[in-house]
């Protein structure tokens, strides 16, 4: 079935440096999407992607919509400690296909 | 306030007891969705459904049934449940821009 690729797997940063994180995907999608998931909380959405070569910003956040539409990666910058948590990418088809995600993304920051 | 509820929050159950897992949603929203999240494989979407007595399979789907007879309730229901069932779960309503209920962890004995 489909699979996306999400690396890094896990980052150890220090606060304040900005952290990069993509997702690769065999397949195209239509839709990406980044959420972010903290410790015992449900995934929580961060940014949405609907066209190919979008870039959209969320706060320190900056997302983009790869090209090929196969691919997507988010930024964070200047990060802080609330940053912590897990990063996932997920990719959708059409608006009533299902929703794929990656694997997940671990932020860790170093006091 | 615009919620995702699941119920129960914590289940711990023995091999073949069926069971339901509830879930609601105050939004209105048409489309909804169950993940199970197991340690090294992230989430995996179950069953969706883009609106009332339309349900789809997602990518692991077995061993599991969805019903959708109203917009807002949406059960997952394991008919005989088994230790390799033994996972977080979440339910999820409003497509693209999903809200994510807060979690039933399950445990399959």
């Amino acid at each position: 079935g489909q699979q996306l690729n999400q690396s890094p797997q896990s980052m150890f940063i220090q606060e304040g440096e900005d952290v990069s994180m993509n997702c690769t995907s065999s397949s195209i999608f239509n839709t990406w999407l980044w959420y972010k998931q903290d410790p015992g909380e449900g995934p929580v959405l961060l940014i949405a992607l609907y066209k190919a070569g979008e870039l959209t910003s969320n706060g320190r956040l900056t997302a983009q919509f790869g090209i090929t539409r196969k691919d997507s990666f988010l930024n964070i910058s200047a990060s802080i400690p609330s940053d912590v948590g897990i990063y996932f990418c997920a990719g959708q088809l059409d608006r009533d296909d299902k929703i794929i995600f990656g694997k997940g993304t671990r932020l860790h920051i170093l006091p | 306030e615009a919620q995702v509820t699941q119920n129960p929050r914590y289940l711990i159950t023995v091999t073949g007891k069926k069971l339901t897992v509830t879930c609601s949603q105050n939004m209105n929203h048409e489309y909804m969705s169950w993940y199970r999240q197991d340690p090294g494989l992230g989430l995996r979407q179950i069953y969706y459904s883009m609106n009332v007595e339309v349900t789809d399979k997602g990518d692991v789907p077995e061993g599991y049934k969805v019903s959708r007879k109203e917009k807002r309730n949406f059960p997952l229901i394991l008919e005989s449940p088994s230790p390799n069932q033994t996972s977080l779960y979440f339910c999820a309503s409003g497509g693209v821009g999903q809200y994510f209920g807060p979690g039933t962890r399950l445990t399959v004995l």
